[in-house]
């Protein structure tokens, strides 16, 4: 099974302040992303990245950015947190076939509540 | 007009019963359509990929029509355990995208 992990389920953070959001695949994937989701928006793209050290705008990267130093690991940061990205983040990864970017289904970690006051 | 569409219910199923959902996309180069199931406060876990006109696995049925760009969902049996929020989910490949519609919620009760 993929196991996708994010480094907090829940965190309270202050206006200003720049936040680490972690994400870990075990399955050797070269695909990652970043979501977030919202009552009534539904899942958006913030980041995603197709290799280590690449990296593409999603839907809404603004506010936000990413690393991907390694292939396991995808991070997304706030640089300056803002009490509109009060959201749950959520990471997936998936797997990148020969010869395509692939539409292979993603793989969800469990997500971040992330609260900004 | 958003991208892929789906009623976002709830759906009341009497538990044993058949439910059936569409999900609509605007775009007609999507190549391929998944079907996640999120629970509350849950992250989506893929239920179903469906590459070509359909799929099938056990109780739950995807088919895509083409022609009217839509992809529904059929629940057969409804058990309790199957109350949850479907996402429906267009790839295009234009782009590699990967296009999430806002989710069904189903309710099955007793």
């Amino acid at each position: 099974d993929v196991k996708v992990t994010q480094s907090s389920r829940y965190l309270v953070k202050r206006t200003g302040e720049k936040v680490f959001l972690e994400c870990v695949q075990d399955m050797d994937h070269e695909n990652m992303f970043w979501y977030r989701q919202d009552p009534g928006l539904g899942l958006r793209l913030i980041y995603f990245s197709y290799d280590v050290k690449m990296k593409e705008k999603g839907d809404i990267p603004e506010g936000y950015s990413v690393s991907r130093e390694k292939k396991e690991r995808f991070s997304l940061i706030l640089e300056s947190a803002s009490t509109n990205q009060t959201s749950m983040y959520l990471c997936a990864s998936s797997f990148h076939p020969a010869g395509g970017r692939g539409n292979q289904p993603q793989h969800f970690g469990d997500g971040t509540r992330l609260s900004i006051l | 007009r958003k991208e892929v569409e789906q009623d976002p219910g709830p759906f009341n199923v009497p538990e044993g019963a058949t439910v059936a959902f569409n999900c609509t996309y605007s775009n007609s180069a999507s190549q391929s359509f998944f079907w996640y199931r999120q629970d509350c406060r849950k992250e989506p876990k893929l239920l179903m990929s469906v590459y070509s006109s359909g799929n099938e696995d056990g109780r739950f049925t995807a088919q895509l029509n083409r022609a009217s760009q839509y992809i529904s969902l059929l629940i057969r049996d409804s058990k309790l355990s199957d109350s949850a929020t479907y996402l429906c989910v267009a790839f295009k490949a234009a782009g590699n995208k990967l296009t999430f519609g806002g989710g069904t919620r189903v309710l099955v009760k007793p």
